[in-house]
């Protein structure tokens, strides 16, 4: 069965630099969560959307940005980079409007130099 | 104090062994999840749950909603189940998002 897609699966930055992480949820859902998990930390909540539409914020920084596209796959752009979000960054996918099981990614793990 | 508590933070098994990991939490929930990562950080979802108990091969999760409290079993503990088990909650009436405790490591030994 498909599983949640993420690209890439490592992405190594610079400070200052940019990047774009990708979601690609379960066919037939339409709802995705962000989640950032720090080296020995548990996952936190970043972001989530519905049908295109954003439906909740966490604890997501300024520098950080995140839409859903038509075709429900979702993007989280991260500018200004930062030793700090060195993390892994999981995407979940569910439906409907989350209260269904969530469906985890494997996970982008980005490391900042 | 944590909105999702874990018991214990670690635990060390030989293989054949009962394991229990415990779950509090202090919020009202919608859903309780119990979630396995293994060392190259991917997570699965191993149950959702909102009351009862719950049977898959040899893992088993109950909840008590009233005692704001789960557990998850494994029975005949093997050497390929050690991993961090993690606690996250639905908060009741959220956007579906999830908090997580701080998760249960879990090692069995041959």
């Amino acid at each position: 069965a498909a599983g949640v897609i993420q690209s890439p699966r490592h992405l190594i930055k610079e400070k200052r630099e940019t990047a774009t992480l990708k979601c690609y949820p379960i066919p037939r859902h339409d709802t995705v969560y962000w989640y950032q998990q720090g080296p020995g930390q548990d996952p936190q909540f970043l972001i989530s959307f519905y049908e295109k539409m954003q439906s909740d914020k966490g604890s997501i920084p300024d520098r950080f940005s995140a839409q859903q596209f038509s075709d429900y796959h979702s993007e989280l752009n991260m500018s200004s980079l930062e030793l700090g979000d060195s993390a892994l960054y999981f995407c979940a996918s569910s439906t409907p409007r989350g209260s269904n099981e969530q469906f985890f990614g494997p996970g982008t793990r980005l490391t900042v130099l | 104090k944590n909105e999702v508590e874990q018991s214990p933070q670690n635990l060390t098994a030989q293989e054949g062994e009962f394991i229990t990991i415990n779950c509090s939490y202090s919020v009202g929930i919608s859903a309780l999840h119990w979630l396995q990562q293994h060392p190259g950080g991917g997570i699965v979802s191993l149950f959702m749950l909102s009351s009862g108990k719950k049977k898959h091969g040899r893992l088993i999760a109950t909840i008590n909603i009233q005692e704001k409290h789960s557990s998850l079993h494994i029975t005949a503990s093997h050497p390929r189940d050690s991993a961090v088990y993690i606690c996250a909650v639905r908060r009741g009436g959220s956007q579906g998002n999830l908090i997580f405790g701080k998760g249960t490591k879990l090692s069995v030994k041959p």
